[in-house]
């Protein structure tokens, strides 16, 4: 069965760090993947997807970047983090163009102090 | 513009009692439409998926529902558990690319 991972599941960090949040999928090839951001009260927010190797969409400019190393391996990124980088960030994949079979990361919290 | 709407943006009920949660949409070209349950702090769950051509769909005490020609689709929850409090997100799919618009979700809380 195709799964997804997302890790850690919560993360404080100071102002300024460093950050590098994972998600990889099992059972599938060639996923496409997707970063999205969900802000209390507000929707989801793709931030960036990617069909392949080494490609990578962004959807909205930010303090972040995305890559993947691998097929089935997506890498959220930032080299100093804001205090507004603060949120509740998901990790997705799906397989096609109709996008039928989307399915969610189970999530990381991430505050910035 | 490509647009999802939920409503009512929060509900609360007595366990046991029925609800119907509402969506509405101006996505075009129209792909599919699907319900999410998304418990506090986790990842959102797929409910039901349906297509252009799918009126109803059912995952156990969740029915959703779908007319695509006035664009609207509802979710309807029976014999609501004190387990159905959580997010209700409805994400309607365009037919090409990495097109998915969200709605903003229905926060469903059900009390004993």
């Amino acid at each position: 069965s195709q799964t997804i991972h997302q890790w850690p599941a919560t993360l404080v960090q100071p102002v300024g760090s460093p950050l590098s949040l994972e998600c990889t999928v099992e059972g599938t090839s060639n996923p496409n993947l997707y970063w999205y951001r969900q802000a209390a009260g507000r929707g989801l927010q793709l931030l960036f997807y990617s069909v392949g190797i080494g490609q990578i969409s962004s959807e909205v400019p930010q303090n972040l970047s995305a890559s993947r190393p691998q097929d089935r391996q997506f890498i959220l990124s930032s080299k100093k983090l804001l205090l507004s980088d603060s949120g509740f960030y998901l990790c997705a994949f799906d397989r096609g163009v109709t996008n039928y079979g989307y399915t969610f990361g189970s999530g990381t919290r991430l505050t910035v102090v | 513009k490509n647009q999802v709407e939920q409503s009512p943006q929060s509900l609360i009920i007595l366990e046991g009692k029925n609800c119907t949660l509402q969506c509405n949409y101006t996505v075009s070209p129209f792909s599919n439409l699907r319900w999410y349950k998304q418990d506090t702090g986790r990842g959102p769950v797929s409910l039901t998926i349906m297509t252009f051509s799918e009126n109803t769909k059912s995952n156990g005490r969740y029915t959703a529902t779908l007319d695509a020609d006035t664009k609207q689709s509802s979710l309807h929850i029976t014999a609501s558990q004190l387990s159905d409090s959580a997010s209700y997100i409805c994400v309607v799919s365009r037919q090409a690319g990495t097109a998915l618009i969200f709605g903003k979700g229905t926060t469903l809380s059900v009390s004993s």
